[in-house]
């Protein structure tokens, strides 16, 4: 059964620092999402990643994707307050959610 | 605005009932997928419809079924409700293919009495 983790599970981080949201899976996969969900809101959809070494950037976001190691990681570069939300990582097979991150920027 | 639509917002009823959600996708959108999110179980895929067929299926309980109609829109219909099946369903959609991103509506609540 493929199984998700993701870690932390929370963050606080003050505004301005880096700071990385790492995705690990389970079983073979080559497609995996990450999506945003803000408190009492829907999600928005942030990244597909479609296979090893993929790379992608939006804003103050990078996602990537080791498909040998089996993991994914979500770099948040020089965080802004606007960026407190709830992340998660999904991992195409079945779907399967991870906990979520819980991210608080602090002034 | 993602363009999908879920109704009703908010659904109360009581054990054993049973209760139908619907979902409108962004025009031009041919796959809906459905999801259920609570605090004990976190968010979890149920099944995915494409053109009017299922397409994909995750944790979707017996109880529940799903079905996509020949102008796209889906419900999702659950059967006798039991406590534990209170919860946020969400409903996505996308153009079709697994690299398309996903746009999910606001929800529907459902809360069981």
């Amino acid at each position: 059964e493929l199984k998700v983790e993701q870690n932390p599970l929370f963050l606080s981080m003050q505004e301005g620092k880096n700071y990385t949201i790492y995705c690990n899976y389970s079983t073979t996969s080559d497609r995996l999402y990450w999506y945003r969900q803000d408190p009492g809101k829907s999600l928005e959809s942030l990244f597909v990643l479609l296979s090893n070494g993929a790379v992608k950037q939006e804003g103050r976001l990078m996602a990537s994707l080791d498909t040998k190691a089996r993991l994914s990681t979500l770099h948040i570069t020089a965080a802004v307050h606007d960026l407190s939300a709830t992340y998660f990582c999904a991992v195409d097979g079945d779907m399967r959610f991870g906990a979520g991150t819980r991210l608080t920027v602090k002034p | 605005d993602s363009g999908v639509t879920q109704t009703p917002k908010h659904l109360i009823t009581a054990t054993g009932q049973r209760v139908t959600l619907r979902c409108s996708p962004r025009s031009g959108d041919l796959s809906v997928y459905w999801y259920q999110q609570s605090l004990d179980q976190g968010l979890q895929f149920l099944i995915q419809y494409y053109n009017g067929e299922e397409r994909a299926k995750g944790n979707i309980l017996e109880r529940f079924s799903a079905q996509q109609f020949p102008d796209l829109h889906s419900e999702l219909n659950l059967s006798s409700l039991e406590l534990g099946d209170s919860a946020l369903y969400f409903c996505a959609s996308s153009a079709g293919g697994k690299a398309q991103p996903q746009h999910f509506g606001d929800g529907t609540r459902l809360s069981i009495l």
